[in-house]
């Protein structure tokens, strides 16, 4: 059955520090979305990505925030300067259509800033 | 603007107990959907059903069953003979309006199997 990938699933960095969080969604969707969940609480919509364009995004993306669909099957997330409070789980999501549809999520990146 | 409630925390029960989750929603939308994912230990959201707002009708798939009521704005869960396994967070999520909305999320209910 396909499956949405991540990669890491585990990142440690240091503050300040870029990092570039990768998925690939399942193939024949074309919906993409990133969402955080901060240890213990509820997950937190990030962004929705469609035909290489940002559809839309929340209060949390903000500049630091950036996403990207660098070839035909990854779709990355990137935070330019993590701070402490951006350690949370990230996952990838993917849908095959909008208005609405069920979208899978990945296993998720446990991203750690110290 | 879009609410979900699942004002449960923490249940904990016996196997082989019944066990309802509860989740009120809110939106202004008239066309939406409703999902309930699965958080087991291991940390990754799994799907287990989406429902339309247009679709009443009560859902059952082996021991799940849920309980979608407009008039109430509930989508509530249960599982019948719970069994050890069944032990995860479960979240109850909206997504309504057009366009790549994000899902809305409440907080989760942390389900407790105790052998």
């Amino acid at each position: 059955e396909p499956e949405v990938t991540q990669t890491p699933s585990h990142q440690v960095t240091q503050m300040g520090q870029e990092v570039i969080l990768r998925c690939v969604p399942i193939s024949n969707h074309l919906y993409f979305y990133w969402y955080r969940q901060i240890l213990g609480q509820k997950v937190e919509f990030l962004v929705s990505f469609y035909n290489n364009e940002i559809s839309e995004k929340s209060e949390i993306f903000d500049d630091q925030f950036s996403v990207e669909r660098p070839d035909g099957s990854n779709f990355t997330l990137k935070i330019r300067s993590t701070k402490l409070e951006d350690s949370a789980m990230y996952f990838c999501a993917s849908s095959e259509s909008t208005g609405p549809d069920t979208q899978y999520f990945g296993p998720g990146t446990r991203l750690t800033v110290l | 603007a879009q609410k979900v409630t699942q004002a449960q925390t923490e249940i904990s029960v016996v196997e082989k107990e019944d066990v309802t989750l509860d989740c009120v929603y809110e939106t202004r939308d008239t066309t939406y959907y409703l999902f309930w994912y699965k958080q087991p230990p291991s940390g990754e959201l799994v799907f287990l059903i989406r429902r339309n707002s247009f679709d009443e009708q009560n859902e059952i798939s082996g021991r799940y069953s849920w309980n979608f009521q407009k008039s109430t704005s509930s989508f509530n869960f249960t599982i019948t003979a719970s069994q050890v396994v069944d032990s995860a967070v479960y979240f109850c999520a909206l997504d309504s309006g057009g366009g790549a909305d994000g899902l809305t999320f409440g907080k989760g209910t942390h389900l407790i199997i105790q052998p």
